[in-house]
Order: C-alpha cells, then structure tokens, then sequence
C-alpha cells in the first residue's frame, strides 16, 4: 500500500477556499484516492474518493493529475466547522478493504 | 439509517486490569474493524472481519488483545492485561462491501476513549 505525505497542520479563513496536497509518489495501477475527514472525539468519515482527473460532490473536490503522484483536496468558501483532520490514503486494497491512515493534515479555520 | 454503535464511551481502568469494548455495526454490513487510535496519530487497524471470519488481524497485539464477532453481526475487543501504552481511543467501524471491493466505505462509530492509569 502506497505511503502518503500531507502538511502536518494548515491555517485558513472562513470564506476562503482550502487545497490540501497529498503526495504518494508510489501509487499503484489499481490503487484509489479517498480522504477521511475527522473531528474532535468522533470518529473519520469518507469525503471523497477518485482515480483520476477530477471528483466533485456536494462537500469537496479531488484534483488528480495524469501522473497521479499526487492529488489535491479542495473545499471551497470554508467555515468554522471545518476545522478538523483531514486523512489521504491510497491504496485500499482490492483484497482487505484494509485502509491505512498517516498523521493527516490539522486545518485550523479562524474567523 | 442508525450509525455504528459503540460502548463504552470512555472507561478508566488501572493497569494490569481486563477491559471489554462492545461494537454494533450498521445493519447489513459485512465487514467489520477495530482501529486503536493514539493521540495525535491516524487510527491503526487491529483487526477486520468478513461476517464472522478474521480477515487479518497483523497489528492486533495477540498476547493482550483479543476480538469476536458474534454471529458475523456484533462484536467485542477486549485487553487483558491493560497497559499504559493501551491509553487511546478504539474506533470500530463498518462496511457494505466485502474484502474484494475496490471501493469499500467504512463508517466509524463514535469510539471508546480508554485511560490507563
């Protein structure tokens, strides 16, 4: 299962729009990229998943270029209750379903 | 749609005790995982089951930790004895698909926040 960076801890505004970066330069064929999404004493919940080019549903966007080394988790016009966890993986394998999470990136929404 | 359930919600024990936590899956799901998250990191998986059959459990620390799945539906994660490092939340969680899915969803409860003292 391919290994994930992502910025530790990120700051924004409310109002702004938010791309977190994920790199995972040893992603395989088959391999998707999904994003977990967690608050404080709760536990993660899916955002979004894709393969390649470009996802969209009512909460986020997933950016993936042709190389897919890389993906970027858009939210647009962010609030307060954004602030969260937010975990990429990839790679969940088409024979566990096994997921493995990294640090995630901490996004701090200020007013 | 209920959500996963999970209980307790947080628990206190001393070290060296025996702790049970108990998982109830969103109905219909067949598979069913124990993540032990610290404080600070990602959930890291203990074990996952496909109805009531282990599907891997690598990370599950078997001379302390053990788990069931009672009848491919509930199931219980228990630590006998507690350590101190066994101090972090245990999320359970579920999903629809089963292990050859390439897309597999899972829906975490809210989680058992374990302290060992």
């Amino acid at each position: 299962l391919a290994k994930t960076t992502q910025p530790i801890s990120m700051d924004s505004y409310e109002g702004q729009e938010v791309n977190i970066t994920c790199s995972h330069n040893n992603i395989a064929t088959n391999d998707y990229i999904t994003w977990y999404q967690q608050f404080p004493s709760q536990g993660p919940r899916f955002i979004i998943q894709g393969y390649k080019t470009k996802v969209t549903n009512e909460v986020a966007s997933l950016f993936i270029p042709a190389d897919r080394k890389s993906s970027t988790l858009s939210l647009p016009r962010v609030s307060l209750s954004d602030t969260a966890v937010y975990y990429c993986l990839v790679g969940i394998s088409s024979n566990t379903g096994k997921l493995i999470f990294g640090q995630g990136t901490t996004l701090q929404v200020k007013p | 749609e209920a959500g996963v359930a999970q209980s307790p919600r947080y628990k206190i024990i001393e070290k060296r005790q025996s702790v049970a936590f108990w998982c109830n899956p969103i109905s219909g799901h067949a598979t069913l995982y124990w993540y032990q998250q610290i404080l600070g990191q990602g959930p890291k998986l203990l074990i996952q089951f496909q109805n009531n059959g282990v599907v891997d459990d690598s990370q599950l620390p078997k001379d302390r930790f053990s788990a069931e799945r009672l009848k491919g539906v509930d199931s219980t994660l228990k630590i006998q004895p507690a350590k101190l490092e066994d101090s972090a939340v245990y999320l359970c969680a579920s999903s629809l698909g089963g292990w050859t899915e390439s897309y597999n969803e899972q829906f975490f409860g809210p989680g058992t926040r374990l302290t060992v003292l």
